[in-house]
């Protein structure tokens, strides 16, 4: 079955600062891979959708770049905010909307 | 504006009791998810359901869990008898694939936390 890892340990940054999330995946790629932030208490919330043969996708601050060779996504957070604190999930699309989550990265960013 | 919601949104329960949540997926939303989050597990798919037929289950214990969508505006997510391992966090998320396009966000439900002693 699919595996996905992500930084287990939380990744603390400066405010201002560019915050990089690793998503790393096992087996097959997926059609689409997620990002979606959750803050505690509450249910996670979509950011980006990558498809397989997009290398790069950007949001506002944001950008998510997919390697099916590497099998590794990178979610970067530039200028990073004390706002932006958060866990940062990301999810594996095999298509029909059935998705499969890694355990979140935590991101504290320090003012 | 538009948004999941689930009841209760706490729930503590005795081992062996029948527990039902529900879910409101958004108006017009065809596909609802029924998840569980834990801190050793993460984020888990149950089931999920396309036109209200069940899709996949496969990561639902069926000997106690069950999940219906008796109509398109309610889910429900039952476990009977429960028991401690199922203390957890269970979100509802609700999406509309659109055809020909890669847009397959979900939408979540602000979850139900359940504490079963």
């Amino acid at each position: 079955s699919q595996k996905i890892e992500q930084n287990s340990e939380a990744l603390n940054i400066q405010e201002g600062k560019t915050a990089t999330l690793t998503c790393n995946y096992t087996n097959y790629s997926p059609a689409y891979l997620q990002w979606y932030r959750q803050d505690p208490g509450r249910g996670p919330v979509f950011l980006l959708l990558i498809r397989e043969n997009e290398k790069e996708k950007r949001k506002e601050r944001l950008k998510v770049t997919f390697d099916t060779t590497l099998k590794q996504s990178l979610f970067h957070i530039t200028a990073s905010q004390p706002a932006d604190s958060a866990t940062y999930l990301c999810a594996l699309d095999i298509g029909y909307q059935k998705v499969t989550f890694g355990t979140g990265t935590k991101l504290q960013v320090i003012p | 504006d538009a948004r999941v919601t689930q009841t209760p949104r706490h729930k503590v329960t005795e081992m062996g009791q029948e527990v039902t949540m529900r879910c409101q997926p958004i108006l017009g939303h065809n596909t609802v998810f029924w998840y569980r989050q834990t801190m050793m597990q993460g984020l888990e798919l149950l089931a999920y359901f396309r036109n209200r037929a069940p899709l996949d289950d496969s990561g639902m214990p069926k000997d106690r869990f069950s999940a219906e969508m008796p109509d398109a505006t309610l889910a429900t997510l039952k476990i009977q008898p429960s028991e401690p391992r199922d203390s957890a966090v269970y979100f509802c998320a609700s999406g509309s694939p659109r055809s020909g396009a890669a847009y397959n966000e979900q939408f979540f439900g602000p979850g139900t936390r359940l504490t079963v002693l």
